[in-house]
């Protein structure tokens, strides 16, 4: 049972336009929930997190927005750039002391075409 | 910071044959995992540590699976008797607990290839 679900393998959008990536999740024990971005050969990278208490997280081009009734968070990249083209994925945390082991979703490709 | 940094970045063995594979964190971390990838998944963890002690493994991290981190520095994870579903990147990361949400920093990842 997967707990954490990437519903969308790929994602194309326009240079400039709005990107949405979207993440479900079905363990009520989750408490922080984060984003990464991996580009090939390389590991993923921190892009942006959000804790459960909070229902929106802003960093500069980045929002990530949860909502704890539907058990659903989304990533939105506005504008978005050639260079935010890689795989994003979402995870989820029940760690307290930090969000060192987490779930991770199969993650989402995004595209941005010039 | 000089990042986290894995080696060797590739490795291919033969069925059978066993493998270790190292870790190198960001040097003030205190927390240190190992995470597994297969193409088109999200990394899977397996193990960390808190300093020196091994704190959790994964259910996924059979008895062929070993991991260190002697002196709570670099660790390394060892696989014995290999096997072609052991084929995969295996990412190591290291985190500072702080009492508070702390992401991971991730290595480039040892690409395991059984054969």
């Amino acid at each position: 049972d997967q707990q954490v679900k990437q519903n969308s393998p790929s994602l194309s959008v326009q240079e400039g336009r709005i990107s949405i990536l979207n993440c479900d999740y079905t363990n009520s024990m989750f408490d922080y929930f984060l984003w990464y971005k991996k580009y090939p050969a390389e590991g993923p990278t921190f892009l942006i997190s959000i804790s459960s208490i909070k229902d929106k997280n802003e960093d500069g081009r980045f929002t990530v927005f949860l909502n704890k009734s539907a058990k659903h968070l989304s990533l939105h990249i506005v504008p978005s750039q050639p260079g935010d083209s890689a795989v994003y994925f979402c995870a989820a945390s029940a760690d307290k002391y930090g969000a060192g082991k987490s779930t991770f979703g199969d993650g989402t490709t995004l595209t941005v075409k010039p | 910071d000089t990042g986290v940094s894995q080696n060797p970045r590739h490795k291919i063995t033969k069925r059978g044959q066993n493998v270790t594979f190292r870790c190198d964190p960001i040097s003030e971390h205190n927390r240190l995992y190992w995470y597994r990838q297969t193409l088109g998944q999200g990394p899977e963890f397996l193990t960390y540590f808190q300093n020196e002690a091994q704190l959790e493994k994964s259910r996924l991290l059979s008895d062929r699976f070993s991991a260190e981190r002697p002196k709570g520095s670099f660790s390394t994870l060892e696989i014995q008797r290999t096997e072609q579903g052991d084929s995969a990147m295996y990412l190591c990361a290291s985190s500072l607990e702080r009492g508070s949400l702390s992401p991971l920093h991730f290595g480039n990842g040892t690409r395991l290839t059984v054969t």
